[in-house]
């Protein structure tokens, strides 16, 4: 199994008040990104980052940053939770690009975030 | 924003059938990902395609990478009650830095 590690693994927090969720990896892969699951709609992209202090949107940033001050680790913050942003959270990492043939992602286990 | 289309969204099938499911994009796609899912965790990587009409297996599964490099197709052979789980594909867009986009899922259940 790929080296990810994400943390908290569940969640509960108040409506209004910051998250952050931690995305760890020993792999020392170049590409992270941060995906959120709800029915319906499969995994949609929130940020990735393409390298330390490299990051870009995805579909679905609204209300949300995120973080990499070093390669093993990428931060999504959420500023003021809402209740739409309850869903399950998936780090994701890569090592796709000129550097390699490969351009498999690997998953991390997920956040189970709920707002109330 | 850019997703795949997957079908078909669930299905049920007795044990020891064979499954197939496709994806489409308006996109041309350099890589396709088929990941499979469990409850309460991570995609996990079944197989990857890197070369348009590919045909690629994992045991009982085998993927193909369309031709035109806008879908790609899985199929499951001699189904198992332990297949059940969420299929999802995946295209690699490399337009501009590496994004993976997904398509929404294929929900299977298996029928002893």
């Amino acid at each position: 199994d790929a080296g990810i590690t994400q943390s908290p693994r569940h969640k509960v927090t108040e409506t209004g008040t910051p998250v952050t969720l931690r995305c760890h990896q020993t792999e020392n892969h170049r590409y992270m990104y941060w995906y959120r699951q709800d029915p319906g709609h499969g995994l949609r992209l929130i940020h990735y980052s393409y390298g330390v202090k490299d990051t870009d949107k995805g579909e679905v940033s609204d209300g949300y940053s995120v973080s990499r001050s070093k390669t093993e680790d990428f931060l999504l913050t959420l500023e003021s939770a809402t209740s739409s942003q309850t869903s399950v959270y998936f780090c994701a990492i890569s090592e796709s690009g000129r550097r390699s043939m490969n351009t498999e992602a690997f998953f991390g286990q997920g956040t189970r975030l709920t707002v109330v | 924003g850019q997703q795949l289309n997957q079908s078909p969204q669930s299905m049920f099938i007795q044990e020891g059938e064979d499954v197939s499911m496709n994806c489409t994009s308006s996109s041309i796609f350099n890589t396709w990902l088929w990941y499979k899912q469990d409850p309460g965790e991570g995609p996990v990587l079944l197989i990857a395609l890197y070369k348009a009409g590919e045909l690629t297996s994992n045991g009982r599964l085998t993927a193909q990478f369309g031709i035109t490099r806008k879908d790609s197709f899985l199929n499951i052979s001699a189904s198992i009650p332990s297949d059940v789980g969420i299929y999802f594909c995946a295209g690699l867009d490399t337009s501009g830095t590496y994004k993976y986009i997904f398509g929404t899922g294929t929900r299977l259940k298996v029928l002893a």
